[in-house]
């Protein structure tokens, strides 16, 4: 069966400090990937998606990137995070009308 | 760009009441989910629908795809039923490759 694995589930970190959120998948190969987030007050943004290895796409221009190494393997990063970065990061898989989620993480930046 | 808007963004019941929740979005869909967010910030799939009606335990989802509209309901609410729900929609014409647009959620309290 498909599974997605986010982690962790919370952070707290220092502004200009580096970030790396990582999300696996079990049960599927070759899915499409995305990670969005949640600021307060808003509903879920995507940030980036990826349908292969080495293939990131943004929606939103940022302080973060992403990259893709493995196939069932997507993580997120900064080189210095922001305050305005805190929020909810969500990351999920599609096939075909099927989605499923991670457990999500909950980034305060301070 | 496909807009999903869900009402009542806050709702407020009694331990035992029918509860529903809509949403509504502005162009086609291949698929619509209904998802649950708890206080701890954790993601729950519910439903995801394309058509009719689905039932689990005391959660209803239904859609119709004429009028771009979709209801959850709760029957017999529970304390343990206050999280915050999610709309979200799999966008036919979405040029993210099948990338969910979701709604900014419905929080509900259920008061013992």
């Amino acid at each position: 069966s498909q599974t997605i694995h986010q982690w962790p589930a919370t952070l707290v970190q220092p502004v200009g400090s580096p970030l790396s959120l990582e999300c696996t998948v079990e049960g599927t190969s070759n899915p499409n990937l995305y990670w969005y987030r949640q600021a307060a007050g808003r509903g879920l943004q995507l940030l980036f998606y990826s349908v292969g290895i080495g293939q990131i796409s943004s929606e939103v221009p940022q302080n973060l990137s992403a990259s893709r190494p493995q196939d069932r393997q997507f993580i997120l990063s900064s080189k210095k995070l922001l305050l305005s970065d805190s929020g909810f990061y969500l990351c999920a898989w599609s096939f075909n009308t099927e989605a499923f989620f991670g457990q999500g993480t909950r980034l305060t930046v301070v | 760009k496909n807009e999903v808007e869900q009402s009542p963004q806050n709702l407020t019941a009694q331990e035992g009441e029918f509860i529903t929740i809509n949403c509504s979005y502005s162009v086609g869909i291949s698929a619509l989910h209904w998802l649950q967010q708890h206080p701890g910030g954790g993601i729950v799939s519910l439903f995801m629908l394309s058509s009719g009606k689905k039932k689990h335990g005391r959660l209803i989802a239904t859609i119709n795809i004429q009028e771009k509209h979709s209801s959850l309901h709760i029957t017999a609410s529970h304390p343990r039923d206050s999280a915050v729900y999610i709309c979200a929609v799999a966008d036919i014409y979405g040029g993210s490759q099948g990338n969910l647009i979701f709604g900014k959620g419905t929080k509900l309290s259920v008061k013992p």
